[in-house]
């Protein structure tokens, strides 16, 4: 059983195109964090949110985290090819010391 | 800040033999370090939480005679892989825990890719 499930799984697009990618769970999370991966390398921390409702901006990526503490979405504006990646998405449950993971989006920004 | 390195970055071994990858927290002390692997194409999968000082806990269905986790201070994990084989090549990362009020942020470290021959 996936406890977040992420989607799109794969996505290919054109640049200047906006997107979004969402993560859904039946659990609630103390805190939710996006990541972005590169081929052979190691996941690099976007954004974390942790308040019900929030909404954070990092240039054409806007993040959201419901209401209820159970799901979160990115979306991407005017999607350029350095976008292009693996996002995951990843959540952590009060009291759990361990994350959560999504099972990624693969992301293609076609020129 | 918040960053964490891996060492090697890459590594080929032969068939049986053991294999050392370290993770360190730089410019920050973390209680508590995280080990993945991740297939092609995959997402994360957990193998194991590290806590400084004490015993690993492994997620089930990783052996953890084989894959031996120490944490003797507050920025230095290592994995072993002992009697590695063929099915153990992977992408090996890690990450470290970092409290921020009243949550906590993981950073992880550029991987390490394993390839036994």
């Amino acid at each position: 059983t996936q406890l977040l499930e992420q989607s799109p799984q794969f996505l290919s697009i054109q640049e200047g195109e906006n997107l979004t990618v969402y993560c859904n769970s039946s659990s609630v999370f103390s805190s939710l964090q996006w990541y972005r991966q590169e081929p052979g390398e190691g996941p690099v921390l976007l954004v974390t949110v942790v308040t019900g409702g929030e909404v954070k901006k990092l240039k054409r990526l806007t993040f959201q985290f419901g209401d209820a503490r159970k799901d979160s979405s990115l979306h991407i504006t005017a999607a350029q090819p350095g976008d292009t990646g693996l996002y995951l998405c990843a959540g952590e449950r009060r009291g759990a010391q361990k994350l959560v993971f999504g099972q990624g989006t693969r992301l293609t920004i076609n020129p | 800040g918040a960053v964490v390195s891996q060492h090697p970055s890459w590594v080929i071994c032969k068939s049986g033999t053991s294999v050392k990858i370290e993770c360190r927290s730089l410019d920050f002390q973390a209680t508590t370090m995280f080990w993945y692997r991740q297939f092609p194409k995959q997402s994360l999968m957990l193998m194991a939480t590290s806590n400084e000082g004490s015993k690993a806990t492994y997620e089930q269905g990783v052996e953890k005679d084989k894959f031996l986790i120490n944490h003797a201070s507050l920025t230095l994990s290592t994995l072993t892989v002992t009697s590695a084989h063929p099915e153990d090549s992977s992408f090996y990362i890690c990450s470290a825990e970092q409290g921020v009020s009243y949550y906590n942020e993981q950073f992880f470290g550029p991987g390490t890719r394993l390839t036994v021959l």
